[in-house]
């Protein structure tokens, strides 16, 4: 149950995009459309903003979008807004019938 | 509106244990998996535990595997996470988390409560 493979730290400019990878294995992120991704700003809980790879709960702004292409997944966000200055997580279900999440992802808006 | 509260966190010392519970309302609580997640201080989210609607399965992260007990009492609506032979390493905030599948587990999680603080110290 190995950690999914997040980097540590991405930053932006407001207005800009910003891609956040989350690499796993055949066993999980490679192997189900189970992917999913969580914004947590400080001191609050997560928030769930994507699932099953690309699709966004009520509520989410459509600057939030997914994809997956092999073992790795991404979460990229197009006009950067200070307010999405947070934590972000994947995570996927895995063969073990678990979940995993990756090891977050600071996002600072410069 | 859906609401998880979480009860139960405190100070224990290494080797002890706590009972965390989970209060939910604002949906059919025996329809759905449940779930607790940690983060520890300075780390990232952890899945811990889940429990199918009507209890009839468990699973577990291999870090608290035989240490830790997810259980349910859906006339109460509350969830529960018995955790004995604590380690510094589960110091962290336990958050209980609701799957977002309303028919089968989607295993991804809509959503989640506070928090409670648990913390090891000797």
């Amino acid at each position: 149950q190995s950690a999914l493979t997040q980097p540590p730290s991405v930053s932006g400019s407001p207005g800009q995009s910003v891609t956040i990878s989350c690499t796993g294995t055949s066993s999980d992120v490679g192997r189900y459309n189970r992917v999913s991704w969580y914004q947590q700003p400080p001191g609050t809980a997560p928030k769930l903003i994507i699932y099953e790879v690309s699709n966004r709960p009520s509520g989410v702004p459509d600057r939030f979008s997914g994809s997956k292409s092999g073992n790795t997944a991404s979460l990229t966000i197009s006009g950067l807004q200070a307010e999405d200055e947070a934590d972000y997580y994947c995570s996927s279900y895995t063969s073990s019938s678990t979940v995993v999440f990756g090891g977050g992802t600071k996002l600072t808006v410069l | 509106e859906v609401q998880l509260v979480e009860s139960g966190g405190g100070l224990v010392q290494p080797g002890g244990s706590l009972r965390l519970s989970c209060s939910a309302s604002g949906f059919t609580f025996a329809n759905y998996v449940m779930y607790w997640v940690r983060r520890a201080p300075g780390k990232g989210l952890q899945y811990v535990s889940a429990l199918t609607g009507y209890g009839g399965t468990a699973y577990y992260a291999d870090s608290v595997e035989g240490r830790f007990t997810i259980s349910r009492d859906n006339s109460k609506n509350t969830l529960y996470l018995q955790m004995s032979s604590l380690r510094a390493e589960d110091t962290a905030v336990y958050y209980c988390v609701k799957d977002r599948g309303a028919v089968a587990p989607s295993f991804d999680f809509d959503y989640w409560g506070q928090g409670t603080l648990v913390t090891l110290s000797s």
